[in-house]
């Protein structure tokens, strides 16, 4: 069973740089054909998806957050991270980490999915 | 980017009963859609993906139709681990965006 848990830190200022880390277990992440990703939430709003990164290292971003974010891998310890600059309160949200999947049809799904973590940005 | 709305934004229902919630996408995105169920404090888990195809582990009282731009999920005979809110996400391009949600509410 995959599981997923996200760590960093909960309270940042403004013009700080979000650092998360989500870690892998129950599966590699540089196997088969998924997509390692972050997904934020605001309190009480919707899902946006910010971005991932293949086994293969290529990324994707969203372009609304595209100038800020970077999302690598760290295949030796099975994580991998996510940075967002220049942070502001609207980037308060709870931030998941998830595994998306491609599977033999071209279908693409998150399939598993980290317990969410709580970034505040408040000076 | 693609914009699903969802409607209704809210729904109260009773055990028992069924309920059906829609969603539309602002463009045709083929059967490019998923469904998920969030409850209160915890991660969205993944119902129905490629717009009817039901993930493993989930019951079959769960069900997705659509394609193009028109799509229903239907939940029989609600039980109250059902009452949750519910999100569609379309895959067919970047960014892959979601629904605003429908909050089921007893």
């Amino acid at each position: 069973q995959v599981q997923l848990q996200e760590s960093g830190p909960g309270l940042l200022k403004p013009s700080q740089t979000l650092s998360l880390t989500c870690t892998v277990s129950g599966g590699s992440i540089s196997s088969g054909r998924h997509y390692w990703s972050w997904i934020r939430q605001p309190a009480g709003k919707g899902l946006e998806w910010i971005g991932h990164i293949y086994s293969s290292g290529t990324t994707n971003y969203n372009p609304s957050l595209k100038s800020r974010v970077t999302v690598s891998l760290d295949t030796s310890k099975n994580q991998f991270s996510l940075k967002l600059s220049s942070v502001t309160a609207a980037d308060t949200a709870v931030y998941y980490c998830a595994r998306g999947t491609r599977n033999d049809y071209g279908d693409t799904f998150w399939d598993y999915w980290g317990q969410g973590t709580l970034v505040t940005v408040s000076s | 980017d693609i914009q699903m709305t969802q409607s209704p934004s809210s729904l109260s229902a009773s055990v028992g009963d069924r309920v059906t919630i829609t969603c539309r996408a602002s463009q045709n995105i083929g059967n490019y859609l998923n469904w998920y169920q969030q409850k209160p404090g915890r991660a969205p888990n993944l119902l129905i993906y490629a717009a009817s195809s039901l993930q493993s582990g989930v019951p079959s009282k769960f069900s997705g139709r659509g394609s193009g731009t028109d799509f229903n999920l239907t939940i029989n005979s609600l039980q109250p681990e059902d009452f949750a809110a519910y999100f569609c996400q379309q895959t067919y391009s970047s960014p892959y965006t979601f629904g605003q949600g429908t909050n089921l509410e007893i």
